[in-house]
C-alpha cells in the first residue's frame, strides 16, 4: 500500500534561515508521482511541484529546491533564506499510475513558522 | 488559472440536518474529489468522480453521498450531519485520469463545517 511519512510534525526557524522538510514515502509501483503542497492559513492547498518516478533531477525554483532520492524513497524540500511568508502547513503526496483505486496519498504534513 | 471554489467558507449545521457542499471548477476537468482534513489524520478522500454522473468511493465514504449532473459541479451531501462530520472539507479537480495521472489536483478555500 501507499504510504508518505513526513516525520516534523513542526519547525520553527527565524527568519533568513535555510529549512529542509522530510518526505519518505513507500510504493510497490515502479511508476508513480509524488508532489509537494502548501497550505497558507488561508486554507486552500497550493501545488508547487510534481516529479515521476522516472525522473530523478533535483529541481530549483527560485528560494525553493526539491531532492528526490529513489534510492532512499525520499523527496525532500529546502527553503532557502526562509521568509515569514513561507509560514505554512506543507503536504508531501503520491500518486502511482497503475493504482486501481486512483488516489492521491498525502502525508500528514509539517507546519512551517518563520519568525522575524 | 484554474479556479475551484466552494459555496461557503464557514458552515454551522444542526445534528441531523441534511448539508449540501457545493464546489465548482472553470477548467473543464473531467475529475473531482472530496476531501476532508482533520488535526492529525491529514486529508482523507470522501468520493472522487471521474466524469458527470460517475463516482468512486474514497476511504471514508461513509455518512456521505455525491452529486455530478454537470461537469463544472461536483455537490457533497451529508444526509444526516453528525458531530464528527465538523471539519475542513476541500475540493479539488483535476484534468482526465484517462491519459495519466501525473496531473496535479488543483484545490479549492475549503469549508470549516460545524456541527453543533
Amino acid at each position: 500500500a501507499q504510504k508518505v511519512t513526513q516525520a516534523q510534525t513542526e519547525i520553527s526557524v527565524v527568519e533568513k534561515e535555510d529549512v529542509t522538510l522530510d518526505c519518505v514515502y513507500e510504493t510497490r509501483d515502479t511508476t508513480y508521482y509524488l508532489f509537494w503542497y502548501k497550505q497558507p492559513p488561508s486554507g486552500e492547498l497550493v501545488f508547487l511541484i510534481r516529479r515521476n518516478s522516472f525522473d530523478e533531477q533535483n529541481e530549483i525554483s527560485g528560494r525553493y529546491s526539491w531532492n528526490f532520492q529513489k534510492s532512499t524513497s525520499s523527496f525532500n524540500f529546502t527553503i532557502t533564506a526562509s521568509q515569514v511568508v513561507d509560514s505554512a502547513v506543507y503536504f508531501c503526496a503520491l500518486s502511482e499510475a497503475q493504482g486501481g483505486s486512483e488516489k492521491l496519498v498525502f502525508g500528514k504534513g509539517t507546519k512551517l513558522t518563520v519568525n522575524p | 488559472d484554474v479556479k475551484v471554489t466552494q459555496s461557503s467558507r464557514y458552515l454551522v449545521k444542526r445534528t441531523g440536518e441534511k448539508v449540501f457542499l457545493e464546489c465548482v471548477q472553470d477548467m473543464d476537468h473531467e475529475n473531482m474529489f472530496w476531501y476532508r482534513q482533520d488535526p492529525g489524520l491529514g486529508l482523507r478522500l470522501i468520493y472522487f468522480s471521474y466524469d458527470v454522473k460517475m463516482k468512486e468511493k474514497g476511504d471514508i465514504p461513509e455518512g456521505y453521498s455525491v452529486s455530478r449532473e454537470k461537469k463544472e459541479r461536483f455537490s457533497l451531501i451529508l444526509e444526516s450531519a453528525s458531530t464528527n462530520q465538523t471539519s475542513m472539507y476541500l475540493c479539488a479537480s483535476r484534468e482526465n485520469f484517462g491519459t495519466s495521472v501525473s496531473y496535479e489536483q488543483y484545490f479549492g478555500p475549503g469549508t470549516r463545517l460545524t456541527v453543533t
